[in-house]
């Protein structure tokens, strides 16, 4: 069954870079674009960040945008987030997500239990 | 980017009863790629509606979508116990994906 397991979640400072993970497994992950989602403590669902299935294409939130990186390793059936420049309003629980097919644009099919980061003094 | 806006904001209903969520965009959203998802405390959001109104895997024919353009609608015909949570739409069809605000489904 298909499963993703975000890690490196934490508390760090203002102006701090922090990586997360998102460890994919039960499909073929290289074939799939992957998202991350964001959901600030009490509040609604931001979209972040997406990349093509091979990593040719990557798209941002406006509001992350020149600060994060979204990137993946096919071999390692991994997706990543570097966060730099983190700002209080960055506080959130981030989710990764696949995309329901290939070659297209398309929904969100699972979703990972997400990681909660918090950006405080 | 396209803004997306969910009326109401809250909507309180008995089980049993009906359901009518509604999502407007702020511009036309290409080939109806809009979806609708649930979300339960504590949990990740679950995928409910693709391309305004194909189910997605395994959920029940109460829940249904239509619309195009800027207006779409989620409605759920019987509401189960279960049912009671948070609802998103999101518009997917463009290089920077949006979600709405969510509409809260609370028990009256």
């Amino acid at each position: 069954q298909v499963q993703l397991v975000e890690s490196g979640g934490g508390v760090v400072q203002p102006g701090g870079s922090l990586r997360l993970s998102c460890a994919a497994s039960g499909f073929t992950f290289s074939s799939y674009g992957m998202h991350w989602v964001r959901q600030a403590p009490g509040k609604g669902l931001e979209w972040v960040a997406f990349i093509r299935y091979d990593g040719s294409n990557k798209y941002y939130a406006d509001s992350v945008k020149g600060r994060f990186t979204i990137s993946r390793d096919n071999s390692k059936n991994t997706l990543y987030l570097q966060m730099n420049s983190l700002r209080a309003e960055d506080t959130a629980v981030y989710y990764c997500a696949k995309d329901l097919a290939t070659g297209g644009w398309f929904p969100l099919d699972y979703w990972g239990q997400g990681t909660l980061v918090t950006v405080s003094s | 980017e396209i803004v997306l806006t969910q009326s109401p904001g809250t909507l309180s209903l008995s089980p049993g009863e009906r359901a009518t969520l509604s999502c407007r965009a702020s511009q036309s959203v290409s080939s109806s790629y809009l979806a609708w998802y649930q979300q339960k405390p504590g949990q990740a959001p679950r995928l409910l509606i693709y391309g305004a109104s194909s189910r997605a895997t395994g959920i029940p024919d109460r829940f249904s979508g239509s619309g195009s353009g800027t207006d779409f609608t989620l409605t759920i015909s019987r509401l189960e116990p279960e049912d009671f949570a948070v609802y998103y739409c999101q518009q997917y069809g463009s290089s920077r994906s949006t979600f709405g605000q969510g509409t809260k489904l609370e028990i009256k």
